[in-house]
């Protein structure tokens, strides 16, 4: 079973802050990390994805990525109170019959007060 | 551009009473297709995927089905539904393909089964 675990929060953060979120994924063999964010009884919206060691920048978020640790963060600078969500962390599976599929975390709820 | 369309929007069902939803993708050819269910409160289920017409692969056994009759068409049923059926369905699709995971989600259908 290919876990992704991710900080339940919520989080809190001020406006203007950096919002951390992180997540963690037990499949070694994972190659695409992908970012959702879900607003209140909203489908998912994929804001980032990355396939590479490092980091990955668009606009105010920065996604990580550090496979030899098995970690996946965002960041979202200059936080907003529009960024206010569910964050969802999603691990493909790269291998075998099940390519093609997502693993999910349970996602990580931020607020960002004003 | 590629668009996904679900509905109905929102259900209200008795228990023990069929359901049909349906999902279809405007702007892209032979999509793999997927089926997800997220209860209150909790994480993204997958339920079903599809590769192809016709071709569905089952994540959980459950008195659900799904079914695939057109290259851009996805269904969701069941024969009598039960209360621990109520949630969120989301149907979503991606580009087949090697590291083609970026997957897309509809609206979503908020079922409440009764």
């Amino acid at each position: 079973q290919k876990e992704v675990e991710q900080n339940s929060g919520p989080l809190s953060v001020p406006e203007g802050a950096i919002a951390s979120l992180n997540c963690t994924y037990s499949d070694r063999g994972s190659q695409s990390f992908f970012w959702y964010r879900q607003y209140s009884g909203k489908s998912p919206e994929l804001i980032m994805f990355i396939y590479s060691n490092g980091d990955k920048e668009d606009g105010r978020f920065t996604a990580q990525l550090n496979k030899a640790s098995q970690y996946v963060s965002l960041l979202i600078r200059d936080s907003q109170p529009s960024d206010s969500a569910t964050y969802l962390c999603a691990v493909g599976a790269d291998r075998g019959s099940t390519l093609g599929r997502l693993y999910f975390g349970r996602g990580t709820q931020l607020t960002v007060w004003p | 551009s590629q668009t996904i369309h679900q509905w109905p929007a929102t259900l209200v069902q008795p228990v023990g009473s069929p359901l049909s939803l349906e999902c279809t993708v405007e702007g892209t050819s032979n999509p793999n297709l997927y089926w997800y269910r997220q209860a209150a409160g909790r994480g993204l289920q997958l339920l079903f995927y599809s590769v192809g017409i016709g071709q569905i692969s089952s994540e959980v056994p459950q008195n659900l089905s799904a079914s695939r009759p057109q290259d851009r068409q996805f269904i969701l049923s069941s024969k009598k539904l039960l209360l621990s059926d109520s949630g969120f369905y989301l149907c979503a699709w991606s580009v087949q393909g090697l590291l083609s995971n970026e997957q897309f989600f509809g609206p979503g259908t908020r079922l409440t089964v009764l």
